[in-house]
């Protein structure tokens, strides 16, 4: 059975400040997302990461994929307080239209 | 162009009773799943649907069950609710031209007194 773990699950950091959020998954599978949910809010997509290797950024955030050690990072730079928000990772099977695993989600407070 | 819609926004049921949700999903998208989302959890999958059929289930018990009609929009219903669903469901569409990318709805926030 597929499982998704994240840590850290609770992360307090400083505004201007770089830090990692970890994601590990249990079986084989060469796609993974990253999704931002705001308090009270739904899911918003920020990466989709598709083969070995993959490394996308957007603004302060940038993700990588490595499915030999099904291990993808989120990596934060220079954080600003609108990065607040809990951060999801989600695996799927690898098989097209597998159903899609979450992690227990990382919530990220960044402080002025 | 909209994006996933889903209703009701908010929805309050006693304990025994049944709801149905609903979801439209992103146009040109064919594939629509349902997840559960408990206050300070992550979702967990509770079904996908694609060609008006069930493709995938996750470990929900028979209590909850779906639909998707030609239009690709689809329903979810919970009969007997329990306390316990008391929960955020999102509905996620993707396919066509959305590839593997899912898009959420923006949720119906189910309250079981």
């Amino acid at each position: 059975e597929l499982k998704v773990e994240q840590n850290p699950l609770f992360l307090s950091m400083q505004e201007g400040k770089n830090y990692t959020i970890y994601c590990n998954y249990s079986t084989t599978s060469d796609r993974l997302y990253w999704y931002r949910q705001d308090p009270g809010k739904s899911l918003e997509s920020l990466f989709v990461l598709l083969s070995n290797g993959a490394v996308k950024q957007e603004g302060r955030l940038m993700a990588s994929l490595d499915t030999k050690a099904r291990l993808s990072t989120l990596h934060i730079t220079a954080a600003v307080h609108d990065l607040s928000a809990t951060y999801f990772c989600a695996v799927d099977g690898g098989t097209s239209y597998d159903k899609v695993i979450f992690g227990p989600g990382t919530s990220l407070s960044v402080i002025p | 162009d909209a994006g996933v819609t889903q209703s009701p926004t908010h929805l309050i049921k006693t304990r025994g009773q049944q709801v149905t949700l609903r979801c439209s999903p992103k146009s040109g998208h064919d594939t629509v799943s349902w997840y559960q989302q408990a206050l300070g959890q992550g979702p967990q999958f509770i079904f996908q649907y694609y060609e008006e059929e069930e493709r995938q289930r996750g470990n929900f018990p028979d209590r909850f069950s779906g639909h998707q009609f030609p239009n690709y929009s689809s329903e979810l219903n919970v009969n007997a609710l329990l306390l316990g669903d008391s929960a955020l469901y999102l509905c996620a569409s993707s396919g066509g031209q959305g590839g593997e990318t899912q898009y959420f709805g923006p949720g119906t926030r189910l309250l079981v007194l």
